[in-house]
């Protein structure tokens, strides 16, 4: 178990650029989520999938934020025409699933992908 | 909007002394209950999670869950400097979805 694999943990970007982030989940685990935080707020829920459906999206993401998860795998998690206020650690954790109480209820995060928009 | 409403401090305690967190939630529906701790510049890691009412004991950790006053709390005994960081409260519903109050920045002095 290697653990909720993020990838790049550091990107620097001039804004109108788009930029894509790639996160590996717990191997067993079908559950994958994307969260964004900034400094002083807690984790802010951007999207879910089950499998390689994706079935919750915040209305707070904006049509220019885009996620995938093909083949159940691994997820991309796309930001068109960045802005300043894309700026944010992108955090993806993953859960395995099961009935409350089950341990694999809980969500397991990545190590973070640090965004920063010039 | 379900929310879940964190006192964010700064709290500091001695080293050694017992440091208390709290947390309150909105939806009533909720039905598992985790702390995490955030160290700065990381991303959080769990400690503990309970789902049933009553105390749940973890080493130095206790995590204590009221579903009638919709309140969960931490507490952390012998507190380490070590344990000084951001401890997150989050929900789940019956949705699978996660929800994260702001976090209490907890500081043990040495």
């Amino acid at each position: 178990d290697t653990g909720v694999s993020q990838d790049p943990r550091h990107k620097i970007t001039k804004r109108g650029q788009n930029v894509t982030f790639r996160c590996d989940p717990i191997s067993e685990h079908n559950r994958l989520y994307w969260y964004r935080q900034t400094l002083g707020q807690g984790p802010e829920f951007l999207t879910y999938f089950q499998n390689e459906a994706q079935l919750e999206k915040s209305r707070l993401l904006s049509d220019r934020f885009s996620a995938e998860r093909p083949k159940g795998s691994f997820s991309t998690l796309e930001i068109q025409r960045t802005e300043q206020g894309d700026s944010a650690m992108y955090l993806c954790a993953s859960s395995g699933g099961g009935s409350t109480g089950f341990p694999g209820n809980t969500i397991y995060f990545g190590e973070g992908s640090w965004l920063t928009v010039v | 909007q379900k929310e879940v409403e964190q006192n964010s401090g700064p709290l500091s305690v001695p080293e050694g002394a017992i440091a208390s967190l709290n947390c309150t939630y909105s939806d009533r529906g909720s039905q598992s209950f985790f702390w995490y701790r955030q160290y700065s510049g990381k991303s959080p890691e769990l400690i503990m999670f309970i789902y049933s009412n009553g105390d749940k004991e973890d080493g130095r950790f206790t995590a204590q869950l009221n579903k009638a006053s919709q309140y969960v709390s931490l507490l952390i005994r012998d507190s380490q400097p070590s344990d000084s960081a951001t401890y997150l409260c989050a929900v789940r519903d019956t949705g699978n979805q996660f929800y994260f109050g702001t976090g209490t920045s907890l500081t043990v002095i040495p």
